[in-house]
């Protein structure tokens, strides 16, 4: 069975400051791996996603994550935090099984911004 | 074009009582995943409905009911309420067997 596991319940930074989100999984194969951020009382908005090709994937609002199938990690990263990043953020992994697609999320990583 | 619209937003509930909530699609969207999302954790997949039929349903009791209809907007139903089923009720479309989800701003229930 698939699952994620994010370390972090929260993360503290300075406004302007560089950010990294632990995501590990774990699934038989190369599975679709995501990450999605929600704001409070919101739904979930896609950052970025992966499958295959380029490990190194650039999402959307200055977001990027890395694939690292020798540690079965996928860390989102940004290099200078906004205050508007402020929000829950999860990993996500899926795969299509029997002509549908599940992803399993991960509890999820708070982020909390300091001005 | 509207993304996907869940209504309504914020619910209250007693323990037994039985609750509908409802999602519409985003448009050209025509399969609709239930998840469960607890205080604190991620989503959890409850039944995603394709074709007006269910097609993958997660670990939930039988309690849990759902529906598609014609024009791809689906319903869930929880009957007999329980506390624990306090949680916020997200609904995600897509286009069939593709990755990419679109979830709603979901419904807040709460089981007193």
């Amino acid at each position: 069975a698939q699952s994620v596991t994010q370390p972090d319940i929260h993360i503290t930074v300075s406004e302007g400051a560089s950010l990294e989100l632990r995501c590990n999984y774990s699934y038989g194969a190369t599975p679709y791996l995501f990450w999605y951020v929600q704001s409070p009382g919101q739904g979930l908005q896609l950052l970025l996603k992966y499958f295959s090709g380029d490990t190194l994937v650039q999402g959307i609002k200055g977001f990027e994550a890395e694939f690292k199938r020798s540690q079965s990690s996928f860390n989102l990263r940004k290099p200078s935090v906004h205050w508007s990043d402020a929000a829950e953020y999860f990993c996500a992994v899926g795969a299509i099984e029997g002509g549908s697609y599940i992803p399993t999320f991960g509890r999820g990583t708070s982020l909390i911004v300091h001005p | 074009d509207a993304g996907v619209t869940q209504s309504p937003t914020h619910l209250i509930k007693t323990r037994g009582q039985q609750v509908t909530l409802r999602c519409s699609p985003k448009s050209g969207h025509d399969t609709v995943s239930w998840y469960q999302q607890a205080l604190g954790q991620g989503p959890q997949f409850i039944f995603q409905y394709y074709e007006e039929e269910e097609r993958q349903r997660g670990n939930f009791p039988d309690r849990f009911s759902g529906h598609q209809f014609p024009n791809y907007s689906s319903e869930l139903n929880v009957n007999a309420l329980l506390l624990g089923d306090s949680a916020l009720y997200l609904c995600a479309s897509s286009v069939r067997v593709q990755e990419k989800l679109f979830f709603g701003s979901g419904t807040q229930l709460s089981v007193l």
